[in-house]
This record gives structure tokens, C-alpha cells and sequence, in this order.
């Protein structure tokens, strides 16, 4: 089964800092995504992290506050910029392996609290 | 466009009665379908999926969901709740450019 590894597993951020949320795959993948569970909610989709270009996002998330990056095929990182209390949320990627594939991947999240 | 929808929120149950938690969804075409179960402070964990095979599917734990073409739904059973079922579960369609739509989520209450 895949293997994803997500760093770091929890975190408490000061409102107005930025934090950096990496995904390492423990084989080279075609999509990485990246998602958000807001507190007793469902996931959201909120970008296609892109092997060597922008990311592509979702309606409703913007680069500016979400900048992915993607530089190889097994990495990926999601950088929540400038928190307030309402980015408190668990933020998960998500990996297909191979184009046609019938299942995604999940890592084990981020649970991020802002104070 | 796919989208999927669990009729329920919130179940309720006693223990060692069965189990149904709903789901419907839309899809353009044939959809794989999957059931995650998610424990408080714990990350997901699936349960079973559907992708073109049997339509009636077993997961782990003694869960089982059938896929009903012609009635868009993908509803998960298990015969005997156990308290430690109580979680919140997300019924999921999956595209094949790799993306995963969920549902809002059903919490499962069990009481003894």
C-alpha cells in the first residue's frame, strides 16, 4: 500500500505566521492534492499540486494565501500564509499513482491550530 | 460533474442492532466509490470501495456497502454495531483525474 508521509502531524501557530506543510511519497506519483477539514466538517478540495508549475486551484483558495509547490514527482508542500484562527483545520494530501487509477491515497494530516 | 450525498448526518444506534448509514451520488459516468471512517483525532481509515467489480462490497471491521446502479446509492451496513463503530464516516466518489469528492459526513453514535 502507498506510503505518505506528512510533516509535521500537528502544530499551534501564532496568528499572522506562516506555516509550511510537506507530503512525501514513498514512490513517484502523477497528482498530489491537497486538502482542507475544517473543524466538524467534510474535506474540500483546495488545489492540484503540479510537478514543475502552479498549482491549480479550487473555487474559493487562492495562491496568495496557499502557495504549493511540487518540485519532483514523490514531493510536495502546502504553505498556509499569514493564519488566522480560521485556518485551524487538519490539512491532508492525497496521491493517485499512475494515470487511470481507481483509488486515491491519503496521508495521516496536518492538525493545525491557530492562536 | 460528480457529487455525492449522505441522507443522514447523524445515527443513532444501540449496540449489537444493524448498521445503515446512506449515500447517493451523481456521476457522469461509471464512478469508483469508497466508505472512510474517521475516529476523533485520527486520520482516515478506509473502509471499503467499489470500482467496477461486485456491487456488493465488504470492507473491514464487518462493514458492507452495494452499489445500486439505478438508484445512484452506495449505502453502508453492518448487521451488529460495536461501540467502538462510533466515528464519523464519509462516503467519497472518485474521479480519474485523481480527485475525491466527499460527502458531509454521518456521525455514528452507538450507546450501550
Amino acid at each position: 500500500s502507498a506510503v505518505i508521509s506528512q510533516k509535521p502531524s500537528r502544530d499551534i501557530c501564532q496568528r499572522g505566521t506562516s506555516l509550511t506543510i510537506q507530503c512525501q511519497v514513498d514512490s513517484q506519483v502523477t497528482m498530489m492534492f491537497w486538502y482542507r477539514q475544517q473543524p466538524g466538517q467534510s474535506l474540500t478540495l483546495i488545489a492540484t499540486a503540479n510537478q514543475g508549475s502552479e498549482a491549480t486551484y479550487e473555487s474559493g483558495f487562492v495562491i496568495d494565501k496557499f502557495p504549493i509547490s511540487r518540485p519532483n514527482l514523490t514531493f510536495s508542500t502546502l504553505t498556509v500564509s499569514n493564519m488566522s484562527p480560521e485556518d485551524s483545520s487538519i490539512y491532508l494530501c492525497s496521491v493517485q499513482y499512475r494515470v487511470g487509477d481507481t483509488e486515491a491515497f491519503f496521508g495521516q494530516g496536518t492538525r493545525l491550530t491557530v492562536v | 460533474a460528480q457529487s455525492v450525498t449522505q441522507l443522514d448526518s447523524h445515527v443513532s444506534v444501540s449496540e449489537g442492532t444493524p448498521v445503515l448509514l446512506r449515500c447517493n451520488y451523481s456521476s457522469s459516468y461509471s464512478p469508483s466509490l469508497f466508505w472512510y471512517v474517521q475516529h476523533p483525532n485520527k486520520g482516515l481509515q478506509l473502509l471499503l470501495k467499489y470500482t467496477s467489480a461486485a456491487t456488493l462490497v465488504k470492507g473491514i471491521n464487518g462493514f458492507e456497502a452495494e452499489f445500486k446502479k439505478s438508484e445512484t446509492s452506495f449505502h453502508l451496513t453492518k448487521p451488529s454495531a460495536h461501540m467502538s463503530d462510533a466515528a464519523e464516516y464519509f462516503c467519497v466518489v472518485y474521479t480519474n483525474a485523481g480527485k475525491s469528492t466527499f460527502g458531509d459526513g454521518t456521525t455514528l453514535t452507538v450507546k450501550p
